[in-house]
């Protein structure tokens, strides 16, 4: 079936480190992915998305490319701030079904 | 701009004690979900709708009922609440198409005792 594996956190860097989460899928056809972020207390909220092979999805400094020969969709910061402390999800869409599937989520915490 | 409005934020109720959750968007989407979120397990998906007037099991049916009351509404139901069903559960929603993200409540966070 289709699935999501998320690196296991918690995962803790200093400001201005390199991050990179990894994220591997499993799926029939061509998914849609998404990585998400969850703020404490809040709801989650989109970061990037990537609807087919070999795009590249970016936002706030975070970019992550869909790679069908490794089924991975890896999300990378080259410099990463105290707020971007939060727990991050991947995520892939598809439409048979039309449901969005999450891995279990990665918890970062970036001390200054 | 709400966006998509979940309450109660917070519910403790004694085992075997029902209650419904609702949920309401204002962006004329199409989709809606329920999800439950507990620690270590990420988002499971409970129910959702992809349409008003269908509903369809997730990957965690067991224990709750849904209804999509119209458009815009997306209720979650349990009947009879166990221990398990301590989560923190949102709501989500969307257009339906591949490219299109979810939007989330903020969530509730229910405990059973």
């Amino acid at each position: 079936g289709n699935s999501v594996t998320q690196m296991e956190g918690p995962v803790t860097l200093s400001e201005e480190a390199f991050l990179t989460i990894n994220c591997t899928y499993t799926a029939t056809g061509y998914p849609s992915l998404f990585w998400y972020v969850q703020y404490p207390g809040e709801g989650l909220q989109l970061l990037l998305k990537a609807t087919k092979a070999d795009d590249k999805g970016s936002n706030k400094g975070f970019e992550a490319t869909y790679r069908k020969e490794t089924t991975s969709f890896h999300l990378e910061k080259g410099s990463v701030q105290v707020s971007d402390s939060a727990v991050y999800f991947c995520a892939l869409y598809y439409n048979q079904g039309g449901k969005l599937i999450f891995g279990q989520g990665t918890e970062l915490s970036v001390k200054p | 701009n709400a966006g998509v409005t979940q309450t109660p934020k917070f519910q403790v109720l004694k085992t075997g004690q029902s209650m419904t959750l609702q949920c309401a968007q204002d962006m004329n989407h199409n989709s809606m979900y329920w999800y439950r979120q507990d620690p270590g397990m990420g988002l499971r998906l409970i129910y959702y709708s992809a349409s008003e007037g269908t509903t369809d099991k997730g990957e965690v049916p067991n224990g709750y009922n849904v209804s999509r009351l119209n458009k815009r509404e997306f209720s979650l139901r349990l009947e009879s609440a166990a221990p398990s069903q301590t989560s923190v559960y949102f709501c989500a929603s969307t257009n339906s198409d591949k490219s299109s993200p979810l939007h989330f409540g903020n969530g509730t966070r229910l405990t059973v005792t």
